[in-house]
């Protein structure tokens, strides 16, 4: 079956500029996670929702990025005023029901970089 | 707070050449230890989940183990194609989705 899909699959942007970035999770799964992967870093976790809802935002680094997600489906994370340290692989996961130990299956991610 | 960490972050094997990689971790309360393999350029594949110390998971050429402070993923007679980045994750008894990341081992399988 299909996957967590992402778009763009690359996004390059000069610094100052808003990017917003897409992800489709399973088809079924209520949960979806935003992972940020820095070169050399481990991914870190930003923000998880269990339907349209956001209970958890602590790992947004910053008030410049926020997500929303509609109809329990698509989510989109924006990035206002990019920095240069914005740059970075974001990822989306999605998981059944995002209750217990659901395995999160990743999608192929969006590599941003702001020059 | 929650660490993880693996060991060594880079490893290079002879095809055939059994190895093991370590995820040591600190965290509170345990509910879950993660395995996933990330090749180049795409997402995080997931592997295993381990739950309590002394399981033990099996697939192909790979076993995943726990104890209280540690995994290990075997690697039994690698072939080339077992080449990627190992990723370790673990979710505290705290929460019931967060995963938080140690930042791989890179296996190169030459053959």
């Amino acid at each position: 079956g299909a996957g967590v899909s992402q778009s763009p699959s690359n996004k390059v942007t000069e610094k100052g500029k808003d990017v917003e970035l897409r992800c489709d999770p399973i088809s079924g799964h209520t949960a979806l996670y935003w992972y940020r992967q820095s070169l050399g870093q481990g991914l870190e976790f930003l923000i998880y929702f269990q339907g349209n809802s956001a209970p958890d935002k602590s790992g947004l680094p910053s008030d410049r990025f926020s997500a929303e997600r509609t109809g329990g489906s698509v989510s989109t994370l924006t990035i206002q005023r990019t920095q240069q340290e914005d740059s970075a692989v974001y990822l989306c996961a999605s998981s059944l029901s995002g209750g217990g130990t659901d395995t999160q299956y990743f999608g192929p991610g969006t590599r941003l970089t702001v020059l | 707070e929650d660490q993880v960490t693996q060991s060594p972050e880079a490893l290079r094997l002879q095809e055939g050449e059994s190895s093991s990689l370590n995820c040591s971790y600190t965290v509170s309360g345990l509910r879950g230890l993660f395995w996933y393999r990330q090749d180049p350029g795409k997402g995080p594949e997931f592997l295993f989940t381990l739950y309590s110390a002394g399981e033990e998971k099996e697939k192909e050429r790979l076993k995943a183990t726990l104890t209280k402070k540690e995994s290990f993923l075997h690697i039994t007679a690698p072939k080339p194609e077992d080449s990627a980045t190992y990723l370790c994750a673990v979710q505290a008894g705290g929460s019931n989705y967060k995963l938080t990341f140690g930042k791989g081992t890179l296996l190169t399988v030459n053959p």
